[in-house]
């Protein structure tokens, strides 16, 4: 199946700081790429649909200013969470479908676990 | 509202037997149906998925159920082994986009 590298897998920061995601698409390019969250125990709730080349679309009650997603190529896309703050903490994962299968073929990263302190 | 209403919420089952997770939804213009497995610190992997034309599809020891008229989708393990203990999610296309809505998960257990 496609692949989807996600970096880092971890990644502990200070509060206030800011934390950059990457979630590229190794074997295939893709135009639009999915953020979501997932808190302990719990589902993964779509954050943002990422479009390369354009502006990110965000959820109700997501942010957009907190969580800044920029998808410079066909292959990346990235999240940053600024000002990050101990209710950030949390499991980040992205997704990707590879070429026009659409949702037929949805290929997740190994998401990435951030602690804020 | 949600989307798609998944249950138990945990599951134990003894190793060798049938784990079995049920899922509803409620959009009737659902044209696919994912099962997603995940292990703690890893992001999902897709097990099996099923189009609306079939009422089941088996891939080894996991089998996917469909029931167009009651809009309900399961998932049966057969032989559940212990390294199937795991969170499994059903999901539907969000409508009018590709991202999925996932459900709320199943933690399984499988116990020797």
């Amino acid at each position: 199946g496609a692949v989807v590298s996600q970096h880092p897998s971890r990644v502990i920061c200070k509060s206030g700081t800011s934390v950059k995601i990457e979630c590229r698409s190794l074997d295939f390019q893709a135009t639009t790429m999915f953020w979501y969250r997932q808190f302990p125990k719990q589902s993964l709730m779509l954050m943002a649909t990422s479009n390369e080349g354009s502006k990110a679309t965000y959820e109700q009650g997501v942010e957009k200013d907190k969580f800044l997603i920029n998808h410079a190529s066909l292959t990346l896309s990235t999240l940053t969470v600024t000002s990050a703050h101990p209710e950030d903490s949390s499991f980040y994962i992205c997704s990707a479908n590879p070429g026009d299968r659409g949702h037929l073929e949805a290929f997740f990263g190994q998401g990435t676990r951030l602690t804020v302190v | 509202q949600q989307q798609v209403k998944q249950s138990p919420q945990s599951l134990i089952v003894q190793k060798g037997g049938i784990s079995i997770i049920n899922c509803a939804y409620e959009n009737t213009a659902f044209d696919y149906f994912p099962w997603y497995q995940q292990f703690p610190g890893k992001g999902p992997a897709l097990l099996i998925a099923i189009r609306p034309d079939v009422s089941e599809k088996k891939e080894g020891r996991f089998t996917i159920s469909f029931n167009k008229s009651a809009k309900q989708f399961s998932l049966h393990i057969m032989d559940s082994q212990p390294g199937d203990s795991a969170t499994y999610f059903c999901a539907v296309p969000k409508p009018g986009n590709t991202p999925l809505v996932f459900g709320k998960g199943t933690r399984l257990s499988v116990i020797a």
